[in-house]
Order: structure tokens, then sequence, then C-alpha cells
């Protein structure tokens, strides 16, 4: 089946640093991924459509300058938090539109911003 | 009101019981409804995808979609203990990778033996 890969799957960093997340189609090619935000208990909260090519598109209320999107080819887009916050502390999930018509997702990425 | 609505539980069932799962939406241009299942820490992962209205059943899970009344459901027949997750609901206008899907709140299923 369609896998999904999302690094690192934790990571803390300091207040003010800049922490980058990885996703990678492994079997086939993704023209849009989603990135989605999760609150403990909570829904999956789409932040950003991204496309390969070209700017992602925000969700409203998403700041686009601190959440950073790349969608450079079409196995892999990133999304980096810059100048992270305790506030930003969440859990990162992306996902992509695979072949037999279903969204994979990634595995998540649990950032702790100290 | 909320485009997707579901009922956050927890939900406690005994091992063998059968779980009915439920959504109501409100935006009568979704075609395409999807069930995951999330266990904690982890990515969600797709349990069931109908299109449009109808039934579809894939072993001990049956997929239901009324779109006349805006109501989706899941049911788990002989629930298992490993069923015990958080159950998404999914669901999303169109079929091209562009199209977002809108969740629910999810609603956490704990199955006792």
């Amino acid at each position: 089946g369609a896998v999904v890969s999302q690094h690192p799957s934790r990571v803390i960093c300091k207040s003010g640093t800049s922490v980058k997340i990885e996703c990678r189609s492994l079997d086939f090619q993704a023209t849009t991924m989603f990135w989605y935000r999760q609150f403990p208990k909570k829904s999956l909260m789409l932040m950003a459509t991204s496309n390969e090519g070209s700017k992602a598109t925000y969700e409203q209320g998403v700041e686009k300058d601190k959440f950073l999107i790349n969608h450079a080819s079409l196995t892999l887009s990133t999304l980096t938090v810059t100048s992270a916050h305790p506030e930003d502390s969440s859990f990162y999930i992306c996902s992509a539109r695979d072949p037999h018509d279903g969204y994979t997702f990634g595995s998540g990425t649990r950032l702790t911003v100290v | 009101q909320k485009e997707v609505e579901q009922d956050p539980g927890p939900l406690s069932v005994p091992e063998g019981a059968i779980v009915s799962l439920n959504c109501t939406y409100s935006n009568s241009a979704f075609q395409y409804f999807m069930w995951y299942r999330q266990y904690s820490r982890k990515g969600p992962e797709l349990l069931m995808y109908t299109y449009s209205s109808g039934n579809k059943e894939d072993g001990r899970f049956t997929a239901q979609v009324d779109k006349s009344s805006k109501y989706i459901s899941l049911f788990i027949r002989d629930s298992q203990p490993s069923d015990s997750a958080t159950y998404l609901c999914a669901m999303s206008e169109g079929s091209g990778g562009y199209n977002k899907l809108i969740f629910g709140a999810g609603t956490r299923l704990a199955v006792h033996p």
C-alpha cells in the first residue's frame, strides 16, 4: 500500500529556533500534500495545502511566515516552524493523496518547544 | 455550526459488542466519506472509503452514508481490545488530489476485555 514517511517523529527545540519536518511519499508521486496540526484529544486541523512547484495555500488564521512550506519535488514536502515558541508545541501530521483514492497520512511529529 | 460534527465520547464497550460511530455534516457538496483510526501519538490510518450514499463492508467494519440526512456511520462488529483507538470521520467535496479533507472531532473508543 501507499506509504508516507514523516521525520522526525519527535523533536525538542529551544524557543526562537527553527525546526524542519519532512514528509515523503515513498512509493507514489504526490502533487499535493496536506499539513495538519493536532492538539491533545482534538481533531486534525488543516494548516495548509502544499502544491509541488508552487506556493502553498494556507488556511485562515495560519501564519505563512511562521509555518514555511516547501514542496520541491513530487515526493517531498517540508514544513519549517520558524522562531518556535512554546505555544507551537503540538503534533504535526502530513498527508498525501495516494493512487488508490485515499489520503495516506504520515506517522506524525511531536514538537516540544522549551 | 461546524462543517462536521462528531461526538467525542469517550465510548466504552465490552469485548464482542457492536459499536456504532456517527457523524453529521452540513455541506451538501461532500461526496467522499472516510473513516480513519488513530492510535495514540500516531498518524491516522484509513479504515473505510465510500463515495456518495450507500453501504460498504470490509470484514468487521461497515460504513454507511445517507446523503439525504447528511449522516454517516461506522459499525464495528465483534469489537476487540485492539480496536481501542480514536475514530475520525472525514469528508471531501471532490476526488482530485487538491481536495482537502474536513475531519470530525474524533470519537475515543475503549473496548475492555
